[in-house]
């Protein structure tokens, strides 16, 4: 069975610049989550969706983050206007349920210069 | 203000030696808990949990002990391996809300 599949893995942009960011979940999980994870730290929740829904989105700085889920698969993550500070890992994780172990991807490393 | 918390940012240990690995929490309402292994350039993957029912649970070499009144969970790995050489990450969470993560354990084993 695949796993958690993220693209790109690394992205460089100028500071100003879009991004996004895909994510596709195990194949059956209804629950997807968007973490950021900064050098030295743990990853901190972004946004989690319970299928279509977004049920959590009190971590995303909204002002320049946005997140989408159509249809309750994939995902998508953007930013606009990226800053110098958003330079981070980017992982998205899914789970059968909100309450049991999540599935990380293999994470998207963002610098932005 | 940090939930979950992993004071120790790294552990040496020899092969064949017992792992253990502590995290701290402040919310006594968090009744899940989680510990996940990371490699670099990969994501986390889940190793072991344990609810607050519990006080232990055990899979193979890993064993994950809970004490509720302390607000404290450790991780136990033995016999050490080398490719257990890794980040370890807690993480808990409140009757299925968000999972709160420390800042993770670099823990190398020595051959």
């Amino acid at each position: 069975e695949a796993g958690v599949v993220q693209s790109p893995r690394y992205k460089i942009i100028e500071k100003k610049q879009p991004v996004a960011f895909w994510c596709n979940p195990i194949s059956g999980h209804n629950t997807l989550y968007w973490y950021l994870q900064n050098l030295g730290q743990g990853p901190e929740l972004l946004i989690r969706y319970e299928n279509e829904e977004a049920v959590d989105d009190s971590q995303l700085p909204k002002d320049r983050f946005s997140a989408e889920r159509l249809k309750g698969v994939d995902s998508t993550l953007k930013i606009q206007p990226a800053e110098l500070g958003d330079s981070a890992v980017y992982l998205c994780a899914s789970s059968p349920t909100g309450n049991t172990e999540a599935f990380f991807g293999q994470g998207t490393r963002l610098t932005v210069v | 203000d940090q939930q979950v918390k992993q004071n120790s940012p790294s552990l040496s240990v020899q092969e064949g030696r017992i792992s253990i690995l502590n995290c701290d929490y402040t919310n006594s309402m968090f009744d899940y808990f989680l510990w996940y292994k990371k490699y670099p350039a990969e994501g986390p993957t889940f190793l072991i949990s344990i609810s607050s029912i519990k006080d232990k649970n055990e899979d193979g070499r890993f064993t994950v002990f809970l004490n509720k009144s302390a607000k404290h969970l450790s991780l136990h790995i033995v016999p050490s391996q080398p490719g257990d050489s890794a980040v370890y990450f807690c993480a808990a969470s409140a009757s299925s809300n968000q999972f709160y993560f420390g800042t993770g354990t670099s823990l190398t084993v020595i051959p």
